[in-house]
């Protein structure tokens, strides 16, 4: 099973709208955890990371949050544009090299 | 300037052969990786390399081994290809080996065995 689980699978949403993406993670311990935006067919971008103090990062208009003790994050992307159309991937870790991924959730932003 | 690069960007082959993937980056990073990432889309780290210290992922095959001829370049060199080796291979780079870096991607290698 895998150790970090995202919602929705998937997501459409008209440009504009705001929407929320969520991170639920059982690792253990936990030392930070990152957003990724992956266009499809590149490679994935890096939005935020967040260390186990931190309960908030932006980076434009994506905000994530993590609460350490619900072991919760959410990616929360603010008027939405076209070029948001992505997959948009957790990453829970303990170390550099103890990475655990999410599936993703592929998000479609429509005109 | 293409920070990360990788070729090929698609490779097709036959089950037994070996392949190489070559990665280069340009960031004067001194951390390399490498990913995979199946059909499911899940990503998962096989290798990083800093300063000639590589920490390889148990869960990769042997057959699957790192080459870094310099700090700038981490090829991947598979041998014996298996139809289970079809994914998209990703090469990426950090700073330093620091957890907290931010880590850049390279586009991709689609490799097909069949």
């Amino acid at each position: 099973k895998n150790q970090v689980e995202q919602s929705p699978q998937s997501l459409i949403i008209l440009e504009g709208k705001n929407c929320t993406l969520q991170c639920n993670y059982t690792v253990s311990p936990f030392s930070n955890l990152r957003w990724y935006k992956q266009d499809t067919g590149r490679g994935p971008v890096s939005l935020t990371i967040m260390t186990f103090s931190e309960n908030t990062k932006s980076n434009g208009r994506y905000t994530a949050t993590l609460d350490a003790d619900t072991k919760q994050s959410s990616l929360h992307i603010t008027a939405s544009q076209l070029s948001d159309s992505a997959s948009y991937i957790c990453v829970v870790s303990e170390s550099v090299n103890d990475m655990r991924f999410g599936a993703g959730t592929r998000l479609t932003v429509k005109p | 300037d293409t920070a990360v690069s990788q070729t090929p960007k698609y490779l097709v082959t036959q089950m037994g052969n070996d392949k190489s993937i070559k990665c280069e980056q340009n960031l004067g990073h001194d951390t390399m990786y490498w990913y995979k990432q199946d059909s499911k889309k899940f990503l998962k780290i096989m290798f990083s390399y800093n300063n000639k210290e590589l920490i390889i992922n148990e869960t990769v095959p042997n057959r699957f081994s790192p080459k870094s001829p310099d700090k700038a370049h981490l090829n991947l060199h598979i041998n014996s290809l298996e139809l289970g080796d079809s994914a998209v291979y990703f090469c990426a780079s950090s700073p330093r080996k620091g957890h907290t870096d931010t880590q850049y991607f390279g586009p991709g290698t689609r490799l097909t065995v069949l």
